[in-house]
């Protein structure tokens, strides 16, 4: 069973920094793009970054573009996303999700995390 | 990069058929046939409806049914049951190596 856990949110001031983290389980990590998409209180859901199955190639909405860093460790099944400077903005749940084959941006994606929630106030 | 259209909101009786658009451009919808479909319930992650414009992963009914035109993509629920009632998004890769996201449609079942 495919399953993905993220964690790390929690409240941080504007212009901090969080980390965010999530585990994968039950598939060949190393064989899939994996994304991270948000969704703010009330609001639809935003694409941030993804990561190709290597970690050699990653890509950023330009909103998070300079802030956000998004790695892999495929040794430990876990992807991350270090996020600095934060804004009000970045207040959201943040989705780990996977992606159903192994480029990125084709054919969805096919699983989700539960989200980890991040809110930036002061 | 500016996210997709999509109605706010649609509804429909159970047994019917609704159409939900999904408008982009020739960067996005209309360059590639990756366009996805999401199901959202409320409190709940979203959950892939409809792969590269049309293709549905195993376990998704065949209710459901995508296609697309030009710049503007479409999901298609025949026989609506109450329990589709939720939120759906359409999602498009771009030419810029991104993903973006339309901003979602409700759907009520009357």
């Amino acid at each position: 069973e495919v399953q993905l856990l993220e964690s790390g949110g929690g409240l941080v001031q504007p212009g901090g920094s969080l980390r965010l983290s999530c585990a994968a389980s039950g598939f060949t990590f190393s064989n899939h793009p994996m994304s991270w998409v948000r969704q703010a209180p009330g609001k639809g859901l935003e694409w941030v970054s993804a990561i190709s199955n290597s970690g050699g190639a990653t890509y950023y909405a330009d909103s998070v573009k300079g802030r956000f860093t998004i790695s892999r460790d495929n040794s430990q099944n876990t992807l991350s996303l270090q996020m600095n400077s934060l804004r009000a903005e970045d207040t959201a749940l943040y989705y780990c999700s996977k992606a159903r084959v192994v480029w990125f941006g084709v054919g969805g994606l096919d699983y989700w995390g539960r989200g980890t929630r991040v809110t930036v106030s002061s | 990069q500016s996210a997709l259209t999509q109605p706010a909101s649609v509804s429909g009786s159970p047994g019917q058929s609704i159409t939900i658009s999904c408008t982009g451009t020739g960067s996005d919808v209309g360059a590639y046939n990756y366009v996805s479909w999401y199901q959202q319930h409320p409190g709940k992650a979203p959950r892939l409806m409809i792969y590269d414009v049309s293709n549905r992963p195993s376990g998704v009914s065949n209710r459901f049914s995508g296609s697309k035109s030009a710049n503007t993509a479409s999901l298609t629920i025949s026989g609506l049951q109450a329990e589709d009632e939720a939120d759906y998004y359409c999602s498009s890769y771009t030419s810029s190596s991104t993903v973006v996201f339309g901003g979602g449609t409700k759907l009520a079942v009357l």
